[in-house]
């Protein structure tokens, strides 16, 4: 089955500093990509859609200069996390979907657990 | 978007199937049901989806009533790695195939 990659799996960063995720499909070509970030007992909430080669599309209440997302190839999104706070701290999802049938499933990373101390 | 209740827990023993259902009373004539399942500190993982009929995989069943107002997904002999938490979601290709997550139910599997 297709497979997305995830990394890292965790990370801890001081305040201040920018971590970079990395989203990869790794047997099919990523068409659109979508990021979570998802808090303890909650459920994931959507942060922004990418399609490859355009400006990614930030859900309401979600800062684009703030979550960087870049979507540069078929096979690669990243999202970047700039200047964190401990409140950023969470478990950050990428999903990806390739071109084809509509309604097909959504295939999943492993998720980032980061950690902003 | 169309939305979807569950329950937000469940149990089941080792080896005995499990129903878990799900509410969807205003989904549109082109939402699909999708069901997706967490586990512990994981990224979601497809289970199953369907639009009209039943559907089955190596994984489940899904059961769609024939109003499609609600469904149920079945495991069929639950084990202990089947704990985890189910999402039954609605989406359609209108929406770019967005998802809009529910809190689940928590199935918790007793051995």
């Amino acid at each position: 089955g297709a497979v997305v990659s995830q990394h890292p799996s965790w990370v801890i960063c001081k305040s201040g500093t920018s971590v970079k995720i990395e989203c990869r499909s790794l047997d099919f070509q990523a068409t659109t990509m979508f990021w979570y970030r998802q808090f303890p007992k909650q459920s994931l909430m959507l942060m922004a859609t990418s399609n490859e080669g355009s400006k990614a599309t930030y859900e309401q209440g979600v800062e684009k200069d703030k979550f960087l997302i870049n979507h540069a190839s078929l096979t690669l999104s990243t999202l970047t996390v700039t200047s964190a706070h401990p409140e950023d701290s969470s478990f950050y999802i990428c999903s990806a979907r390739g071109a084809g049938r509509g309604n097909s499933p959504l295939h999943f990373g492993n998720g980032t657990r980061l950690t902003v101390t | 978007d169309a939305k979807t209740t569950q329950p937000n827990s469940m149990e089941s023993n080792e080896e005995e199937p499990v129903h878990l259902p799900c509410n969807h009373s205003t989904i549109s004539g082109t939402d699909y049901i999708h069901w997706y399942r967490q586990l512990p500190s994981q990224g979601p993982e497809y289970v199953i989806h369907g639009l009209t009929s039943n559907v089955n995989n190596r994984m489940a069943s899904l059961a769609i009533a024939e109003d499609r107002k609600s469904s149920t997904l079945i495991l069929h002999r639950a084990t202990l790695r089947d704990a985890a938490v189910y999402y039954c979601i609605l989406t359609n290709a209108g929406n770019n195939r967005k998802l809009i997550w529910g809190l689940g139910t928590s199935l918790a599997v007793n051995p």
